[in-house]
């Protein structure tokens, strides 16, 4: 499979714990995006990677979320003290360069926090 | 920064009718603007999109119209089947971004045989 794929598919914990995601994009596409969505909502944009630089990220996003693609292939999302409100979808996306417009995605990593 | 409204939110139509789900964005540098369809569980995929030199584009039973003026744009699925009923998803990408989508809330499609 040459597509978006992430690293848990199903992820419980209790509330407090720390949790990774890893994403591995697709193999050739140098801008890797994380994105969550919960039930009954457009996917919610998270944080963006150029190749291993981490160009953006959501005024939204609280300090327990980082993320990192170290070699600028696979990416991880890390979520310190999960809370009950992290539970949701986190979806990973990946595209090729600035003139290639479709973002491709993972099946995502559902979290639900207990 | 950029914002994305979606409607309605949802929509029934019978086997064989045409469906419009439009949306309206905040920043007039957006330059993008794809629709994605998503089905239970499933990941959200691309099913046609439009840049901002161009006000409509067509593929097959689907098309998308743009107006830039308004900041608005609508997708049309013509002869709509039991298999179109997915949640569809519009988005923009800011002008001024490292290309990430505001995505809209989404519509969800049911298509009655």
């Amino acid at each position: 499979d040459t597509g978006v794929s992430q690293d848990p598919r199903h992820k419980i914990t209790k509330r407090g714990q720390n949790v990774t995601f890893r994403c591995d994009p697709i193999s050739e596409h140098n801008r890797l995006y994380w994105y969550r969505q919960t039930l009954g909502q457009g996917p919610e944009f998270l944080t963006y990677f150029q190749n291993e630089a981490q160009l953006e990220k959501s005024r939204l996003l609280s300090n327990r979320f980082s993320a990192e693609r170290p070699k600028g292939s696979f990416s991880t999302l890390e979520i310190q003290r999960t809370e009950q409100g992290d539970s949701a979808m986190y979806l990973c996306a990946s595209r090729q360069g600035a003139n290639t417009g479709e973002l491709f995605f993972g099946e995502g990593s559902r979290l639900t926090v207990l | 920064g950029e914002n994305v409204e979606q409607h309605p939110s949802t929509l029934s139509v019978q086997e064989g009718d045409s469906a419009v789900i439009k949306c309206t964005y905040s920043d007039s540098a957006s330059n993008y603007f794809p629709w994605y369809k998503q089905e239970l569980g499933k990941r959200p995929q691309l099913i046609i999109d439009i840049r901002s030199n161009v006000g409509e584009k067509k593929d097959q039973r689907i098309a998308v119209t743009l107006n830039k003026t308004a900041k608005h744009f609508s997708l049309h699925i013509t002869e709509t089947q039991p298999e179109d009923s997915a949640v569809y998803f519009c988005a923009a990408r800011g002008g001024g971004s490292q290309g990430n989508l505001i995505f809209g809330k989404g519509t969800k499609l049911s298509v009655k045989p």
